[in-house]
């Protein structure tokens, strides 16, 4: 029984250019949640989507961006990428979006 | 929003003991409180959550207690095992988990000395 997916696993890029990270959820889950987590810090939320719709945003700017697609995996983008934006990025699962959160193994982005 | 503030930072017992680690919440609609401990270079995993219809929760040697009236919400281990060793992670959310997301506090780095 496959766990939440993501990818890639590590990332390196520099200022200004642009990412796309996924995320595959668990079989049956209808809801994605992103997140960030600085090293040595607890995640902060980014968004939750469910059943392709976007249904909550944390206190993020607007190069930040996600989508949800019909299968339900999902993608994050981040545009114009800055120095602090380095950090772990985690996907969660639920069933919906008011069940228990499941995470990814995340994507390390590392930018120069 | 909601705030979360998790002490203490880091925590060292003695392989047997118990160990406790404390958070407090500052949104009094908050009404789920999950825990998740992540290992070095790995994913969090959710190793218990209580809702606040409830104000203890157990689960072989881990517990969970909630005192709304005061927003704070503990986390207890029992007879820890050097297995146990990790950084500990509360977190709220006035949605259930949902549409706000998690409020994560900033991690409890657990020590099981042998």
């Amino acid at each position: 029984d496959a766990g939440v997916t993501q990818s890639p696993t590590h990332l390196i890029k520099t200022r200004g250019q642009h990412v796309t990270l996924r995320c595959s959820p668990i079989s049956g889950h209808k809801s994605v949640s992103w997140y960030q987590q600085v090293l040595g810090q607890g995640p902060q939320f980014i968004f939750q989507y469910y059943e392709k719709e976007e249904r909550g945003r944390g206190n993020f700017p607007d190069r930040f961006s996600a989508r949800q697609f019909p299968n339900y995996s999902s993608e994050l983008n981040v545009n114009a990428l800055l120095l602090g934006d380095s950090a772990l990025y985690l996907c969660a699962s639920s069933l919906a979006g008011g069940d228990e959160q499941f995470f990814g193994p995340g994507t390390r982005l590392t930018v120069l | 929003g909601e705030n979360v503030e998790q002490h203490p930072s880091t925590l060292s017992v003695q392989e047997g003991d118990s160990a406790v680690i404390k958070c407090t919440y500052s949104d009094s609609a908050s009404n789920y409180f999950p825990w998740y401990k992540q290992e070095l270079g790995k994913r969090p995993q959710l190793i218990i959550d209580i809702r606040s219809n409830v104000g203890e929760k157990k689960d072989q040697r881990i517990a969970v207690t909630l005192n709304k009236t005061a927003k704070h919400f503990s986390l207890h281990i029992t007879e820890t095992q050097p297995e146990d060793s990790a950084v500990y992670f509360c977190a709220a959310s006035s949605s259930g988990g949902g549409a706000d997301g998690l409020t994560f506090g900033k991690g409890t780095h657990l020590i099981i000395q042998p």
